[in-house]
Parts: structure tokens; C-alpha cells; sequence
């Protein structure tokens, strides 16, 4: 079963515009994780927020956390053609890491 | 480059072969993962080490067989190949540490069971 649910599946949208992306999940966590995977490759951690976090900010990233509604957020602002990937959020009940299926991110120039 | 290596990269099995899946980490790190990946599935825990010398099954351990060597190496094998096990493997490790660290991911291993 999986713990993180993304919404949505798939996102396109125009080079500069900003892309949000949401992650749901069932149990309560210690923290929050989101990575990015280009096609073909590995995954790269990209942010994590803790438990007792409401919003962090790592460059063009802005991740909100709201455990009272089991949610988060990814943000992208002034996205750029190299955005384009499938973005995960992850969970760590019982300490190792629960994947969501993913939101497909399409970036166009 | 400190990371996470996976080997082979390709492999073409036919049902009932077996085959070991390699990984190896040169960060120090403890805890060791293998997950697969199938197309709108996202990720999947195949098996977890939180530490040298111990194993844990995770979400989906059926049809494998994980090996901890030591602290660097953490093998996944299939003793008799399905296609259902056609797949992308990835392995990743993490420092300890509570709450669970970002985890550094191999490149994965895309596996086809004819």
C-alpha cells in the first residue's frame, strides 16, 4: 500500500510559470520528504521537513507541511525545461521511506 | 564520486534463471535499501538493512533474497526469475538517524524476465 498519494499524476506547464504539486499521506510521520527523478536515473533527495516544520524554502523550492490535514506541498517558482521530471514525496513510518506514486512534471520552453 | 553504485545496468533473464543484483556505497553509511519501480506504482520496498548484519523484509520481499557483506555492500537476488519481476531496481543508502535522513540513490538496475 502506498503512504504518499501525489496529485496530480501529470502537470505541463510553460517555462517561467511556477508548478505545485501535493502529496497526501495516511499515518502520522516524523518528516516529509520529496525527490525528484529524471527519466532513466536514480533519485535525488531534493528537500525534507520535519514533523514540527510548517514551510521550508531551498532555492526556486518551497515545501509546506500541514500534519492536521496529513498534507504537503512542493512549489516551484520561474520553472525552467530542466524542471521536467516525475517528482515524489515520501514518508518514514517505522523509520525507512514510503514512496507515492509520483506527479510527472513537464516543463515547455 | 562518493555515492551509490549498481550493478549490471541491464540484464535480460528468462523465466526461472537467477541472477544477484549488486549495490555498493563508499559514503559510510548504515542503513542500505532496495526498491523496485513499475510504471504507476512509484516505489516499492523490496528489503531494507538499518544495519550491518541485519535484515528486514519490506512492503513486497517475495521471489528475493537480500545479502548485507558488510557495511559498504548489499546484494538482491532472484532465485528463480517471473515476469513479474520485470522491473527497475534501485538501491539507497541513508546515515543513521531519527527521523530517516535523505536517502542517496544508485542509478538502478532495469531488469526484463522473458
Amino acid at each position: 500500500s502506498q503512504q504518499g498519494e501525489e496529485d496530480p499524476q501529470a502537470l505541463s506547464i510553460q517555462e517561467g510559470e511556477n508548478a505545485t504539486m501535493n502529496c497526501s499521506y495516511k499515518t502520522s510521520i516524523n518528516n516529509l520528504q520529496w525527490y525528484r527523478q529524471n527519466s532513466g536515473r536514480g533519485l535525488v533527495h531534493l528537500i525534507l521537513i520535519r514533523s514540527n516544520e510548517r514551510e521550508k524554502h531551498s532555492g526556486r523550492l518551497r515545501v509546506t507541511l500541514d500534519t492536521s490535514k496529513k498534507s504537503s506541498s512542493l512549489l516551484i517558482t520561474a520553472s525552467r525545461a530542466a524542471d521536467t521530471a516525475s517528482y515524489f514525496c515520501a514518508t518514514d513510518p517505522g523509520g525507512k521511506l514510503i514512496f507515492g506514486q509520483g506527479t510527472e512534471l513537464s516543463v515547455k520552453p | 564520486n562518493a555515492g551509490v553504485t549498481q550493478t549490471p545496468k541491464f540484464q535480460v533473464l528468462k523465466t526461472g534463471q537467477s541472477m544477484t543484483l549488486q549495490c555498493a556505497q563508499d559514503m559510510n553509511h548504515n542503513s542500505m535499501y532496495w526498491y523496485r519501480q513499475d510504471p504507476g506504482m512509484g516505489l516499492r520496498l523490496i528489503y531494507y538493512s538499518a544495519s550491518e548484519g541485519t535484515t528486514d523484509k519490506g512492503e513486497v520481499p517475495n521471489g528475493y533474497n537480500v545479502s548485507r557483506l558488510n557495511k559498504r555492500e548489499f546484494s538482491l537476488r532472484l532465485e528463480s526469475a517471473a515476469p513479474s519481476q520485470t522491473s527497475v531496481y534501485f538501491c539507497a543508502s541513508s546515515a543513521p538517524g531519527r527521523p530517516a535522513p535523505g536517502y542517496t540513490f544508485g542509478s538502478g538496475t532495469r531488469l526484463t524476465v522473458v
